[in-house]
């Protein structure tokens, strides 16, 4: 099973500063991560596949990088809105499994 | 507009059984794989497991944790998506999302989430 981990656990930032999260697969994903924000009470919401791709509505603000086994997901200017747990999540083929990262808590300082 | 909403959701005894169903209404569902996704209490999302759409065999994968004990199903005709759940156990209690399933080269993401159903498995 490949594992995801997400670093650091919990980041503290302000509103206007940049974000950088990282996310480190145990072995090679390819391009094949996907990241998530979620906000307390609420369902996850798809940011980024294909570990750089913007899903549909989201805001240019938000970018993915990365290959193999590391990735980043960059907020470039925190909008108070973004306050969340970011996950990123991959799919293996064989076996076919999915695995999430355990989360990064984006958090105000 | 895309949208999937749980139900049969509650409280179970362990051993027990429980049937949630997901209803999705504004796209084509049989041309797509749905996936269940599960989250406990104050922690981290966790995969249960995929249908595939019929095109695709309408084959099933599933997490190791819940595989012979938790079986998913669809019918196309009605939109439905289902997870059958068995032999509950304590560990199981969680928020169960249904979710619409993306793919893209070998990858697959999630981009339709439900609002999820608290599923408690307790004596």
């Amino acid at each position: 099973e490949i594992v995801l981990t997400q670093s650091p656990a919990t980041l503290s930032l302000s509103p206007g500063e940049r974000a950088t999260l990282s996310c480190r697969a145990s072995q090679s994903v390819s391009s094949y991560l996907a990241w998530y924000q979620q906000k307390p009470g609420q369902a996850p919401r798809l940011l980024i596949y294909d570990a750089s791709n913007r899903a549909t509505g989201i805001p240019a603000r938000f970018s993915g990088s990365g290959s193999g086994t590391d990735f980043t997901l960059t907020i470039s200017s925190l909008e108070p809105e973004d306050f969340a747990v970011y996950y990123c999540q991959q799919r293996s083929n064989w076996p076919p499994q999915i695995t999430f990262g355990q989360g990064t808590r984006l958090e105000i300082k | 507009e895309v949208q999937l909403v749980e139900s049969g959701g509650g409280l179970v005894q362990p051993g027990r059984s429980l049937r949630l169903s997901c209803t999705a209404s504004g796209f084509t569902f049989g041309d797509y794989a749905m996936s269940w996704v599960r989250q406990a209490p104050g922690k981290g999302l966790e995969w249960v497991g995929f249908i595939r759409s019929k095109a695709y065999g309408g084959t099933t994968e599933y997490a190791a944790s819940v595989k012979g004990r938790f079986t998913i199903s669809r019918d196309d005709s009605k939109s439905i998506a289902y997870l059958q759940m068995n032999s509950l156990k304590t560990e199981d209690t969680a928020v169960y999302y249904c979710t619409r399933d993306i793919y893209y080269g070998s990858g697959s993401a999630f981009d339709y989430w439900g609002q999820g159903t608290l599923v408690t498995v307790s004596s």
